[in-house]
């Protein structure tokens, strides 16, 4: 069965440290990856997407993700984080049916 | 511009009720979506329709239905509301299965 994991429900991380949002999935064949990020009382925005290519993915706000096969993984990463980057943030992976799956998401606090 | 659309963006409706959400996408996407994402956060796909085909989560109650007068709307109609529908509800779009644009959500709460 296809799948989305994000083991930590919140994340906190002190301003201008790098931050870390953990995703692990479980697909069959080649994985479609998403990260979203949603603010309070606000829709879902896209951050990035890997699909092939570079196992480094660069997107939005500063953010990149690390597509990792062998450990089906696809980490959010960001070098020095922001107060403003506060907010809850989800990984998705495609499914053959071409709808997302979603993993539950991780509330990350970015503390000044 | 708005990309993606919402009407209304509260709901508030007693049980018994019927009701509608609107959404309308202006980026030329062909597939729309509804989601329900719960008072935990978690998101649910409720349907996905493009033009070809209706693709509705098997756990949706059929009180649920989606309707889509042309490919830049999909709207969604509830009947018989319950307690349990209260939730907020997200219309998203997308072309050829690539990434999701999101409407700002309908809060639907139900006395």
């Amino acid at each position: 069965a296809q799948s989305v994991a994000q083991p930590e429900d919140q994340v906190n991380v002190a301003e201008g440290n790098p931050l870390t949002v953990k995703c692990t999935y479980s697909v069959s064949g080649n994985p479609y990856l998403f990260w979203y990020v949603q603010y309070p009382n606000r829709g879902l925005q896209f951050l990035l997407k890997y699909i092939t290519g570079d196992n480094l993915v660069k997107g939005s706000y500063g953010f990149e993700a690390e597509f990792n096969k062998s450990q089906t993984s696809f980490h959010l990463k960001k070098p020095s984080a922001l107060v403003s980057d506060s907010a809850l943030y989800f990984c998705a992976v495609r499914d053959i049916l071409y709808q997302l799956i979603w993993g539950a998401g991780t509330k990350l606090i970015i503390k000044p | 511009d708005t990309a993606v659309s919402q009407t209304p963006k509260y709901l508030v409706t007693q049980m018994g009720n019927d009701k509608s959400i609107k959404c309308e996408q202006n980026l030329g996407h062909d597939t729309m979506y509804w989601y329900k994402q719960d008072s935990k956060k978690f998101l649910k796909i409720m349907f996905s329709y493009n033009n070809k085909e209706l693709i509705i989560n098997e756990t949706v109650p059929n009180r649920f239905s989606p309707k889509s007068p042309d490919k830049a709307h999909l709207n969604l109609h509830i009947n018989s509301l319950e307690l349990g529908d209260s939730a907020v509800y997200f219309c998203a779009s997308s072309r050829d299965g690539n990434e999701q644009f999101f409407g700002p959500g309908t809060r639907l709460t139900v006395l």
